[in-house]
């Protein structure tokens, strides 16, 4: 069964450094997603991007935030300046369908972002 | 705005035993709800999806979750517990604000007991 691959599964990287965050998404999805999940807490919705742009995004998801499809395979996260609360498990999601759809989001296994 | 509630924290059952996890959600239109389970070290794996129709729904690994639109519930059940449930639950659902956008819940930790 295909799935959404993320790298790394663990990160770590000191505060004020930026930090990309890369995912493949199922090959015939077309809309992708970021998620975080702070340790002990619920998971968030960043941000969603369709068509090489963003449909939606969080108020977590503000200027230190960016989303890129560079090509035709990778969705990349990207945080340019961490900060220590960017600590947390951030997940990317596919989907087949977005608008009005009836596809679920896939998930992948996560990247463990820690900052020192 | 959309939330979920779960209400259990953790639960403990037996292996063999029943299970019914809460999931309670507040949201203005029809509902796209979802369970989904995430073991240790993994992702968030989709158990199963409401969307219409009949209001109880059949996943994988032998679960189903009954969408009971008075109660603004989805419900997840299973009929027998086997150690391999053992992991943490969580209740989603589906704001349509033009694109799907996913509302968690704090999520239930499962936990079997022999």
């Amino acid at each position: 069964e295909p799935e959404v691959t993320q790298t790394p599964s663990h990160q770590v990287t000191q505060m004020g450094q930026e930090v990309i965050l890369r995912c493949v998404p199922i090959s015939n999805h077309l809309y992708f997603y970021w998620y975080r999940q702070i340790l002990g807490q619920k998971v968030e919705f960043l941000v969603s991007f369709y068509n090489n742009e963003i449909s939606e995004k969080s108020e977590i998801f503000d200027d230190q935030f960016s989303v890129e499809r560079p090509d035709g395979s990778n969705f990349t996260l990207k945080i340019r300046s961490t900060k220590l609360e960017d600590s947390a498990m951030y997940f990317c999601a596919s989907s087949e369908g977005g608008r009005y759809s009836n596809q679920p989001q896939h998930f992948g296994d996560g990247t463990r972002l820690s900052i020192l | 705005a959309q939330s979920v509630t779960q209400p259990d924290i953790h639960i403990t059952v037996s292996e063999g035993a029943s299970l019914e996890l809460r999931c309670n959600y507040s949201y203005g239109a029809t509902p796209y709800l979802f369970w989904y389970v995430q073991s240790p070290g993994q992702g968030l794996q989709l158990l199963l999806k409401y969307f219409s129709g009949d209001t109880l729904v059949q996943g994988i690994k032998g679960f189903e979750a009954e969408f009971k639109r008075s109660q603004s519930s989805f419900n997840l059940r299973k009929p027998s517990v086997h150690w391999s449930d053992a992991a943490e639950y969580f209740c989603a659902v589906g704001a349509w604000t033009g694109f799907q956008k996913l509302v968690f819940g704090t999520g239930t930790r499962l936990l079997v007991s022999p």
